[in-house]
């Protein structure tokens, strides 16, 4: 079955613009989650949205946003984009209904955004 | 605070040599508790996870892990490594239940194969 795709693969972007990524998870996940990857700061959680809700949010500042469509499709959004902003975005899709199972996390490739 | 800590950031191997890649989480409650491995420019793979019972786990490409309640650790290894081995590995746990996607990740062992 297909797996987690994220687009774009890559994008350039000006300070101060905003920027939309897009997830589509594995088909029947309900559970969607988007991280930073830097390599100053490692892996950080952004947020995770399960049935166009978000459940869990990270410690980012209010320019990040996310939401999920009824078919799991999940965006995200950076607004006022700063240089360090600059960062591979990786989104995981689950099953996320609550068994142990449900919590493996698939990924996709990623976006790398470059803010200039 | 709930966190994974990776003691080394970066280990070299000779191929065929075996491997260790600690990895510890914070103490409390048990995290269900993964490896993931990532190829420059690629996103996470999951190699093996871990959520109770057996405390030696078997994962793909030949991995394997154990869990230690008493050290608080879950060490991932291989018994010989090839070259194709070389990458980043990410330890991470998930904390408080199954109810939630979020994975909080230790900073990483870049791991390097010599021939």
């Amino acid at each position: 079955k297909a797996g987690v795709t994220q687009t774009p693969r890559y994008l350039i972007k000006t300070r101060g613009q905003q920027v939309t990524l897009s997830c589509s998870p594995i088909s029947g996940h309900r559970s969607v989650s988007w991280y930073q990857q830097t390599p100053g700061q490692g892996l950080q959680f952004l947020f995770e949205y399960f049935s166009e809700t978000q459940r869990n949010k990270g410690n980012f500042p209010g320019r990040f946003s996310g939401r999920q469509f009824s078919n799991s499709r999940s965006e995200m959004n950076v607004s006022t984009l700063e240089l360090g902003d600059s960062a591979l975005y990786l989104c995981a899709s689950s099953l996320g209904y609550g068994g142990q199972g449900d919590t493996e996390a698939f990924f996709g490739q990623g976006t790398r955004l470059t803010v200039v | 605070a709930q966190s994974v800590t990776q003691p080394d950031i970066h280990i070299t191997v000779s191929e065929g040599a075996s491997l260790e890649l600690r990895c510890n989480y914070s103490y409390g409650a048990t995290p269900y508790l993964f490896w993931y491995v990532q190829s420059p420019g690629q996103g996470l793979q999951l190699l093996l996870k871990y959520f109770s019972g057996d405390t030696l786990v078997q994962g793909i490409k030949g991995f394997e892990a154990e869990f230690k309640r008493s050290q608080s650790s879950f060490n991932l290894r291989k018994p010989s490594v090839h070259w194709s081995d070389a990458a980043e590995y990410f330890c991470a746990g998930i904390y408080g239940s199954s109810n939630t996607g979020k994975l909080i990740f230790g900073q990483g062992t870049t791991l390097q194969v010599k021939p």
